[in-house]
């Protein structure tokens, strides 16, 4: 199966919402109750913040949230921090592929 | 502390071998599927291969089918790749990560470099 489709970039301001897509197909995404995010900063492993399309683990803040619409889910970071500034990743139990990432800049 | 120790990573020639480590604390590692994931410089995060908790299921990704064998050792709380052909396309940090259920990747490891040149 093939990679979600999500944007190489995104930004935005401190204090700023932004959200990023993660679009997959009516056999992945669009049927999962699984979807997971990922946030890697440079040189560091990767770390879960969204699974099963909303919930978060603990230990990560409430600015991070996660939605499913038909095919395309999507992570929305609220109250931007400079400590946000990371590369996001989606994936869905079904489709088996990380999304291709998407770097997100604070501006 | 419940960790992930990735270990074996290095430069090897192409056509070369590698084995990776990786070793668990902390939790029950032989209730878990564990996976290798690997980030290519200037790429994204890639699944590479897995174990379930028995052994009895596993998986490579099409592009190392035939190259890499991942096996474990539970009593040894290990997960292992076995990389035989290096390609030059195979350099990566190779992480290591516990599935909790559904593709929850909760706990990963530090990772380990494997580079192929000569």
């Amino acid at each position: 199966q093939s990679a979600p489709t999500q944007p190489p970039s995104a930004s935005g301001s401190p204090g700023q919402s932004v959200t990023i897509s993660c679009t997959g197909t009516s056999s992945d995404v669009g049927v999962s109750n699984y979807v997971s995010w990922y946030q890697q900063h440079p040189g560091e492993a990767p770390k879960l913040i969204i699974y099963e399309v909303n919930k978060r683990p603990s230990g990560v803040p409430d600015r991070f949230s996660g939605s499913k619409s038909g095919n395309t889910a999507s992570l929305t970071v609220s109250g931007l921090q400079a400590e946000d500034e990371a590369d996001y990743y989606c994936k869905s139990h079904e489709g088996g592929n990380f999304g291709g990432g998407t770097k997100l800049t604070v501006l | 502390e419940v960790q992930l120790v990735e270990s074996g990573g290095g430069l090897v020639q192409p056509g070369g071998s590698l084995r990776l480590s990786c070793v668990g604390s902390g939790f029950d590692f032989s209730g878990f599927w564990i996976n290798w994931v690997r980030r290519a410089p200037g790429q994204g995060l890639e699944g590479v291969a897995g174990m379930s908790p028995d052994g009895s299921e596993k998986y490579c990704v099409g592009s190392v089918e035939g190259r890499f064998t991942v096996s474990r050792d539970n009593t040894k709380r290990s997960l292992y790749l076995q990389m035989n052909g290096l390609r030059a396309e195979d350099t990566a940090v190779y992480y290591c990560t516990r599935d909790s259920g559904y593709s929850k990747f909760d706990l990963w490891g530090q990772g380990t470099l494997v580079t192929v040149s000569s």
